[in-house]
């Protein structure tokens, strides 16, 4: 079966400052990878999203995410980030169980202090 | 990508009533939209699938009964909780996929307190 770790509940980081938030995927084959942002009160969003092909992948707002086949990882990066950007950030596999329906990890709380 | 609309985005109402919650694709016919239920400060709980013109495929643990869901058209789900009571209070969020990828499209979301 699959899985997602995302293993920081929380991240703090100066504005202006890189940011980095990790996620850990368990699958046998390669995996669709995601990415999403979630404001609150308000629903999901798409980031980023991997399939195939270059491992370093660009999404929206400024952000990318590289994918590690060796370490069955896909980190999400940001070398600027702006308070806007608090929120909270899920990790997503999918193709598995299902195909339609991905596997998402527990979220990452990202707090921006100015 | 699929744009999906929620609506409510909030709703209060009293202990034994009924809520409705629709969520609609508006620019993708969808077969299959799902159901997820939020608590604060955690991951989406995968509560059912919605199958268009068909039942619903409810998650383990999950109360049939408690949450309604109907998708009568390719483009509208709905997700009616009978009977609300406080425990039932929560955030709910419906999304479609776009595929065997698992790409998905979410609404805005309902937050639900049953009061």
């Amino acid at each position: 079966a699959q899985s997602v770790t995302q293993p920081d509940i929380h991240i703090t980081v100066s504005e202006g400052a890189s940011l980095e938030l990790r996620c850990n995927y368990s699958y046998g084959a390669t995996p669709y990878l995601f990415w999403y942002v979630q404001s609150p009160g308000q629903g999901l969003q798409l980031l980023l999203k991997y399939f195939s092909g270059d491992t370093l992948v660009q999404g929206i707002k400024g952000f990318e995410a590289e994918f590690k086949r060796s370490q069955s990882s896909f980190n999400l990066m940001k070398p600027s980030v702006h308070w806007s950007d608090a929120a909270e950030y899920f990790c997503a596999v999918g193709g598995g169980r299902g195909s339609y329906i991905p596997t998402f990890g527990r979220g990452t709380s990202l707090i921006v202090h100015p | 990508g699929a744009v999906v609309s929620q609506h409510p985005s909030w709703v209060i109402c009293k202990s034994g009533t009924s809520v409705k919650i629709e969520c609609r694709s508006l620019d993708f016919q969808a077969t299959t939209m799902f159901w997820y239920r939020q608590f604060p400060k955690q991951s989406l709980m995968l509560m059912a699938t919605s199958n268009e013109g068909s039942k619903a495929t409810y998650e383990q643990g999950v109360e049939k009964d408690k949450f309604l869901i109907n998708h009568a058209s390719l483009t509208l789900s709905t997700l009616t909780v009978t009977s609300a009571h406080p425990e039932d209070s929560s955030f709910y969020i419906c999304s479609v996929s776009l595929g065997v990828t698992g790409e998905a499209f979410f609404g805005q979301g309902t937050r639900l307190t049953v009061v």
